[in-house]
């Protein structure tokens, strides 16, 4: 059984460009979550998901954030016009339903350039 | 106040050592509580669950509080691989959305 399965590892963009971070729920899975983790700090709750519902965005920022969790397919967490602010770690986690255990995929590292 | 709090550290302890790490949580509806490890620049890994009566796996222990709502963790006979963040874990009584400290650094000297 893989476990959470995140790519890209590392992602270099330039300001302005869009940002698009896949993760793969460990099998039977059906709830995902993402965070965001800055050098030396915690990690922020972003969105929750379950299969084709968002269930909680508050910690998604208003603009140019979105996420979404298909039928079919990966989890997507998308940046538009990325700033260099938005460099920072990016995890996602599964659990089989909620609020049970949740486990980690290895991040996606993005760096804005 | 945060939702949920723990001392950042750093823990600089012995090899061999007890060490313990509370984490306190503002939500008496908090249903759910874990203990995660988080290595330098790793993913966060599931260290054990909270349960009501405690629970205990190998050297480790975890306590959970309701009536003063904190939770805890002893580490004994400290080895020097426990060295990393330890994060505190609630969950949201709403929508179960999973709440993270922002850990405490344990460093075990040789």
């Amino acid at each position: 059984n893989a476990g959470v399965m995140q790519n890209p590892r590392h992602l270099v963009r330039r300001r302005g460009q869009e940002a698009r971070l896949r993760c793969s729920p460990m099998k039977g899975h059906s709830h995902v979550y993402w965070y965001r983790q800055l050098p030396e700090e915690g990690l922020k709750f972003m969105v929750y998901l379950q299969k084709e519902n968002i269930i909680d965005e508050s910690g998604m920022p208003k603009e140019r954030f979105s996420a979404e969790f298909p039928k079919e397919g990966p989890s997507i967490l998308r940046i538009q016009q990325v700033v260099r602010g938005d460099s920072a770690a990016y995890f996602c986690a599964s659990s089989p339903s909620a609020p049970a255990e949740a486990f980690f995929g290895q991040g996606t590292r993005l760096t804005v350039v | 106040r945060k939702e949920v709090e723990q001392d950042p550290g750093p823990f600089n302890v012995p090899e061999g050592a007890t060490v313990a790490f509370n984490c306190t949580y503002s939500n008496s509806a908090s249903q759910s509580f874990f203990w995660y490890r988080q290595d330098c620049r790793k993913e966060p890994k599931l260290l054990m669950s909270v349960y009501s009566s405690g629970n205990e796996d190998g050297r480790f222990t975890a306590q959970l509080n309701r009536a003063s709502q904190y939770i805890s963790l002893l580490i004994r006979d400290s080895k020097l691989s426990d060295s990393a963040t330890y994060l505190c874990v609630v969950t949201h009584s709403g929508t179960y959305k999973y709440i993270f400290g922002t850990g405490t650094r344990l460093k075990v000297l040789a």
